[in-house]
């Protein structure tokens, strides 16, 4: 299985800053089928990019995703008071999916 | 619009098992991928297996082999997880996930149940 690590684990930032939030695989994966979801307490998470770098309809333009291989990265251009949360990426393109371990966008 | 409902929360002794389902409307599960994704208290999503779309093959993450059987009745709209020989750290909520993926890996629809608590506990 694809095992993805997501780097780093909290990112302690004000709002109207640039958050960067890392994905590394441990094999490569193609970025058709790489994935990014946000999760806030007590809801299911909610898909924000496709392929790597195709926003999910309804997502601000302010977040953007890139990357090829093994490493993807989520940008988050500035921060948003609802932008805080938890943040997870996804491949999607093998028999087994799997998902990062999160990273956590934190108010400073 | 789409909905997924899931079933309610569950209470489990150790060694018991669990059948979770969640019913769809507004999709056709059978062009859906749908995945079962569960996530432990203050922990991180933890995919568990899908519903291929079309041929109806179940994938399971190799940490969940012979212990979990997803399924899907077409008639009904609804997916069902069950998950067997029941531990205490299989305490977590379970999320079904229903996604219309296109070649390219094109996600034309993402949606989420409302997920349910299994709680095992002696």
């Amino acid at each position: 299985e694809v095992v993805l690590r997501q780097s780093p684990g909290t990112l302690s930032l004000s709002p109207g800053e640039r958050a960067t939030l890392s994905c590394r695989a441990s094999q490569s994966v193609s970025s058709y089928f790489l994935a990014w979801y946000q999760q806030k307490p007590g809801q299911a998470p909610r898909l924000l990019i496709y392929s790597a770098s195709t926003r999910a309809t309804g997502i601000p333009d302010r977040f953007s995703g890139s990357g090829s291989g093994t490493d993807f990265t989520l940008t988050i251009s500035r921060l948003e008071p609802e932008d805080f949360a938890v943040y997870y990426c996804q491949q999607y393109g093998s028999s087994r999916r799997t998902f990062g371990q999160g990273t956590k966008v934190e108010i400073k | 619009q789409v909905q997924l409902v899931q079933s309610g929360a569950e209470v489990k002794k150790p060694g018991s098992s669990v059948k979770v389902s969640c019913k769809t409307s507004g999709i056709t599960l059978s062009i859906y991928a749908t995945s079962w994704v569960r996530q432990a208290p203050g922990q991180g999503l933890e995919w568990m297996g899908g519903i291929i779309p079309i041929s109806g093959i179940a994938n399971y993450a190799q940490k969940f082999l012979g212990r979990v059987t997803i399924s899907t009745d077409e008639s009904t709209g609804t997916a069902y997880m069950e998950l067997s020989s029941l531990r205490s750290d299989d305490t977590a909520v379970y999320y079904c996930a229903s996604a219309y993926i296109l070649a390219r890996g094109v996600i034309i629809g993402d949606y989420w149940g409302q997920g349910t608590l299994v709680t095992v506990s002696s």
